[in-house]
């Protein structure tokens, strides 16, 4: 059974520090998919990233940037010179592609207070 | 309106009643799915959908009922409700074969009292 692990429950930081979140995984797949998903204080969940596990290049996107690691099972999310309006609840989460299944499997999240 | 909806957005209810919860997406994605999210557990998948009338169980489908006659609907009932399905409900739809990110609609909040 596959398992994602977001050991850090809570993150508070100052605006514009940077601030990273960690996400490892567990799967014995060869073939999966990887995703950050975003749930403000306005509680929508809204999806942020999708990585498949044969792509291991890193992505930005303006202050977003995420690092993917195979070797270590790891999928971290760093903001840098956060903001105010980055303090959410942020979920990793796993996918395998079998079947019908296309279930996620989440996180527990992790709660980042950016503060002015 | 285009993308994923729910309603009601917040229900009351009182135990052992039934109660349906709605979902309908404009995108005909394939893929449709039930999460409920609470407190020290996450989220945590209800049913999912692959097709119209292809449904299966996911992680936590005790004391739930799904159908999805429509591509576009996928109705979640609670057949007689209790206080332990005091939760926040979400809807998911999935695309295309090669796109497996899910998107979620707004939310319902459920109180059985």
């Amino acid at each position: 059974a596959q398992k994602v692990t977001q050991a850090q429950t809570e993150i508070s930081v100052v605006e514009k520090e940077d601030v990273t979140l960690d996400c490892v995984y567990e799967t014995r797949d060869t073939t999966y998919y990887l995703f950050w998903y975003k749930q403000p204080p306005s509680g929508e969940l809204v999806f942020l990233i999708r990585r498949n596990s044969f792509d291991e290049q890193n992505e930005i996107s303006g202050r977003y940037s995420w690092n993917f690691q195979k070797s270590t099972s790891s999928f971290n999310f760093t903001i840098t010179a956060s903001q105010v309006v980055d303090s959410a609840v942020y979920f990793c989460a796993l996918s395998l592609p079998q079947g019908s299944a296309r279930q996620l499997t989440f996180g527990s999240g992790t709660q980042l207070t950016v503060l002015p | 309106d285009a993308g994923i909806t729910q309603s009601p957005r917040y229900k009351i209810t009182e135990t052992g009643r039934q109660v349906t919860l709605m979902c309908h997406q404009t995108w005909s994605h394939s893929y449709m799915f039930w999460y409920r999210q609470d407190l020290g557990h996450g989220l945590r998948l209800i049913y999912y959908s692959a097709a119209a009338d292809i449904t299966d169980k996911g992680e936590v489908p005790d004391g739930y009922v799904v159908s999805r006659s429509k591509t576009e609907n996928f109705p979640l009932t609670l057949e007689s409700a209790t206080r332990s399905q005091t939760s926040v409900y979400f809807c998911a739809s999935s695309g295309t074969a090669f796109s497996y990110e899910q998107y979620f609609g707004p939310g319902t909040r459920l109180t059985v009292t």
